[in-house]
């Protein structure tokens, strides 16, 4: 398996513009995570969808954050309009709900720069 | 969400064992004791988790104390590889039929030296 996959690996921006990060969980998992990482804040949720369906959306920081999920292999994170501090790394992860482990598999992250 | 309380930093000899604490004076029953760690420039990897009894795999042993309030990850010898941050995330196992949100807090940053 290809593990969770993640694209771009590295987007560079200027403030203003639209930025979309786009994932591709494990086949089979009915899960999927969107975090953002940064020095001063750690490891955060943003949301989490369960069989395609947003289930927590508390993390989004605001309503420049929208997450989607079309189909259970492919999901999307967009910013618009984009700041300057929302310069991060943002990992996307997935999980197989009915295990008893709940283990999320990571994907390698989008480092996201907004100038 | 209950608070797991972690050690910000340790140093551990390569090919020694590492124990690794985190305290969770607020559990409660329902709750699973998970540990992921991250290595750098990576995305966090799944490492172990229980819920009462002890537990081994390939990667590390998870020792939870009769109470619940503190468990301990083992590392029996360390490597140069396993230098990274060890997260302990309480998840509730009860809330809808189950939640599979964990939420991360700091962790223990682990220093092996040759």
């Amino acid at each position: 398996d290809a593990g969770v996959i993640q694209s771009p690996r590295h987007e560079v921006t200027e403030m203003g513009q639209e930025v979309t990060l786009r994932c591709k969980p494990i086949s089979g998992h009915n899960s999927l995570f969107w975090y953002r990482q940064t020095m001063m804040r750690g490891l955060e949720l943003l949301i989490y969808f369960n069989n395609n369906v947003p289930i927590d959306d508390s993390g989004m920081p605001e309503d420049r954050f929208s997450a989607k999920m079309p189909n259970a292999s492919f999901s999307t994170l967009k910013i618009q309009p984009s700041e300057p501090r929302d310069s991060a790394v943002y990992f996307c992860a997935s999980s197989w709900r009915a295990a008893s482990s709940y283990e999320q598999y990571f994907g390698p992250g989008t480092r996201l720069t907004v100038t | 969400d209950a608070k797991t309380t972690q050690p910000n930093s340790m140093e551990s000899n390569e090919e020694e064992p590492v124990h690794l604490p985190c305290n969770h004076s607020t559990i409660s029953g329902t709750d699973y004791i998970h540990w992921y760690r991250q290595l750098p420039s990576q995305g966090p990897e799944y490492v172990i988790h229980g819920l009462t009894s002890n537990v081994n795999n390939r990667m590390a042993s998870l020792a939870i104390a009769e109470d619940r309030k503190s468990s301990t990850l083992i590392l029996h010898r360390a490597t140069l590889r396993d230098a990274a941050v060890y997260y302990c995330i309480l998840r509730d196992e009860l809330v809808g039929g189950a939640t599979n949100k964990l939420i991360f807090g700091t962790g223990t940053l682990l220093a092996v030296q040759p």
